[in-house]
């Protein structure tokens, strides 16, 4: 029962350097999400898919791309990465857009030396 | 001023005890409402919905007061595995985008 999958788990980067986070989620669930957690500030998001085909900025879009591959995957791309974007980032799921049940992954720690 | 604030805390509680954690939020276009836990290092899952009336589920009851636009969350009789941050949840005119977190009031029940 793997719900929401994310990779890596972990991972360090230097500034300038790109990396691609994965998420896949098998329970058919339509919107897709991509948080980013800091200290005393709480979840915010980045950027989500309300469907299939659509990608919409969130509140902290500035720095990210990402792909709604299909309806199992939503990808989180950082093309030249910042110290600011040390983070945890969670990929959550939810069967329709607006959802209260969202369902995340288990996270990724990334470091950005 | 932040769309949802919450008292970072850390509560340090006894086993047994009672705990109350309020939240506010500035929208008040906002439609639902939410407590999600989360436990060290771990994903947020879902706790429970506030509704306007009030609700209840086991030891935690959940409030809202739409006119001072705040919502609470009440442990009963506080167990260690209560011990997590709890973390209030807006939506915004229930869109997928307008889901705004808190940034969780921590809880620490000692034994």
């Amino acid at each position: 029962n793997a719900g929401v999958t994310q990779t890596p788990k972990f991972q360090v980067l230097k500034t300038g350097q790109s990396m691609t986070l994965q998420c896949a989620q098998d329970m058919n669930h339509n919107s897709m999400y991509w948080y980013r957690q800091d200290p005393g500030m709480g979840l915010r998001l980045i950027y989500y898919s309300a469907s299939e085909g659509t990608t919409d900025k969130g509140e902290v879009p500035n720095g990210y791309n990402v792909s709604r591959l299909n309806k199992r995957e939503f990808s989180l791309r950082l093309e030249s990465a910042a110290p600011s974007q040390t983070s945890v980032y969670f990929c959550a799921s939810s069967e329709v857009e607006g959802s209260e049940k969202l369902f995340f992954g288990s996270g990724t720690q990334l470091s950005v030396l | 001023r932040k769309e949802v604030e919450q008292d970072p805390g850390p509560f340090n509680v006894p086993e047994g005890a009672t705990v109350a954690f309020n939240c506010t939020y500035s929208n008040s276009a906002s439609q639902s409402f939410f407590w999600y836990r989360q436990d060290c290092r771990k994903e947020p899952k879902l706790l429970m919905s506030v509704y306007s009336s009030g609700n209840e589920d086991g030891r935690f009851t959940a409030q809202l007061n739409r006119a001072s636009q705040y919502i609470s969350l009440l442990i009963r009789d506080s167990k260690l595995s209560d011990s997590a941050t709890y973390l209030c949840v807006v939506n915004i005119n229930n869109q997928g985008g307008k889901l705004i977190f808190g940034q969780g009031t921590e809880l620490s029940v000692k034994p």
